[in-house]
């Protein structure tokens, strides 16, 4: 009865590839998020989807594309990734769109060689 | 100005000590400030929360203290146990313009790292 999942927990890739890391909620929310965790935990948030509708939309690289099939996942692909890109990417979701009580994902570790 | 300040980066605190984080933020947008506590390999989850319009909150040994006119609050975690030793992350939520609508969104602090040793 896992609230919010991600797949998979763990990536390894080379530099150059393509990626995708995909999310699902079974809690019935209508929001969404995509963050990134970094080496010292900064937390930022990178999308946010309410109703499959893209809301948030920080200042992202165009390598970086969600895409939300229905409101209850939320993907993530990632092109031409760059060491840079290594880090925890959490995926998130709320009830509304109003920001309140986020429930996160267990995380997807994502290293860049 | 969206940023969260948050202090110390790290506690460490004994058994039964009280552990006190900070935080403090500039934008008066934000109207609901939560904390996340992070275990090692797991995703935040909400531990607390509290709106401006009180100067305090308490769930268990958790309490939240909110200074509006200073714009900051801060976490006291009483009888420290060593199953707190976690990140706590403050936040801040609020209301925001693009060009085409309105939206909330969650402004994390930087985390502070706690160590509760027996």
């Amino acid at each position: 009865d896992t609230a919010v999942s991600q797949t998979p927990k763990y990536l390894v890739t080379q530099m150059g590839n393509d990626k995708s890391i995909k999310c699902e909620q079974n809690l019935g929310h209508d929001t969404m998020y995509w963050y990134k965790q970094d080496s010292k935990k900064f937390l930022k948030i990178m999308f946010s989807y309410n109703n499959k509708e893209l809301i948030i939309n920080e200042t992202v690289p165009n390598r970086f594309s969600p895409k939300s099939p229905d409101k209850a996942h939320l993907n993530l692909h990632i092109n031409s990734l760059e060491l840079g890109d290594s880090a925890v990417y959490f995926c998130a979701s709320s009830l509304t769109w109003t920001g309140e009580t986020q429930y996160f994902g267990p995380g997807t570790r994502l290293l860049v060689l | 100005q969206q940023q969260v300040k948050q202090s110390p980066q790290s506690l460490i605190v004994q058994k039964g000590g009280i552990s006190i984080i900070n935080c403090a933020y500039e934008n008066t947008a934000f109207d609901y400030f939560p904390w996340y506590q992070q275990f090692p390999g797991k995703g935040p989850a909400l531990l607390i929360a509290i709106r401006p319009d009180v100067s305090e909150k308490k769930e268990g040994r958790f309490t939240i203290s909110f200074n509006k006119s200073a714009k900051q609050f801060s976490l006291h975690i009483m009888d420290s146990q060593p199953g707190d030793s976690a990140t706590y992350f403050c936040a801040a939520s609020g209301r925001f313009r693009s060009a085409k609508t309105s939206y909330d969104k969650v402004i994390f602090g930087p985390g502070t790292s706690l160590s509760v040793i027996p």
